[in-house]
């Protein structure tokens, strides 16, 4: 079964650049989530889609970031313009849960480690 | 204050030595548990649910201590593929909130 896929696997920018994410989660799973991870922390959790709509966007930071999934399968994270502290590990998982449910598992992607300099 | 707080080590334990270690959580209504198993530059894992009756999935052990408010981790027979940072999770709020991570490495 393939695994959630994640597009670019590196990316460095300048600071005030713009930079896009993709993420194919697994099929069929119906809940989305976007994490940032910096060096030496947890996952934050940014954004959580169920289908194509955002059913947790609390943590995102909204002047800069945005997100979306529009036909219910893949995403896209955007940041504009970014900053020397994005500078972290982006995640993308899925799960079978859906919102309000116990997420048994959720699987991540292999990351976007994005630079800004 | 942090939601989950971990000690994040290093710990550093030679091959076959058991090594255990905490993880604390804040909110008192948390409803479920996990660990999560992060290598180096990869993506973090689940390595195991944390029930409230504690639960055993080979040489992995973990507790829940309700009362307390921490749960806990212990690997027997501790191999060379164990290194890694174990992750401690919750699920509260329809989301997951993950702890910094402790670092095991084991050494031949």
């Amino acid at each position: 079964e393939a695994g959630v896929a994640q597009s670019p696997r590196y990316k460095i920018i300048e600071k005030r650049q713009s930079v896009a994410f993709w993420c194919n989660p697994i099929s069929g799973h119906a809940t989305l989530y976007w994490y940032q991870q910096i060096l030496g922390q947890g996952p934050k959790l940014l954004i959580q889609f169920q289908n194509n709509g955002v059913v947790d966007d609390s943590q995102l930071p909204k002047d800069r970031f945005s997100a979306e999934r529009l036909k219910g399968v893949d995403s896209t994270l955007k940041i504009q313009p970014a900053k020397l502290e994005d500078s972290a590990v982006y995640l993308c998982a899925s799960s079978l849960a859906r919102f309000g449910e116990v997420v048994n598992e959720q699987f991540f992607g292999p990351g976007t480690r994005l630079t800004v300099l | 204050r942090k939601e989950v707080e971990q000690d994040p080590g290093p710990f550093n334990v030679p091959e076959g030595a058991t090594v255990a270690f905490n993880c604390t959580y804040s909110n008192s209504a948390s409803q479920s548990f996990f660990w999560y198993r992060q290598d180096c530059r990869k993506e973090p894992k689940l390595l195991m649910s944390v029930y409230s009756s504690g639960n055993e999935d080979g040489r992995f052990t973990a507790q829940l201590n309700r009362a307390s408010q921490y749960i806990s981790l212990l690997i027997r027979d501790s191999k060379l593929s164990d290194s890694a940072t174990y992750l401690c999770v919750e699920f509260n709020d329809y989301k997951l909130s993950f702890g910094a991570g402790t670092t095991v490495t084991v050494r031949a």
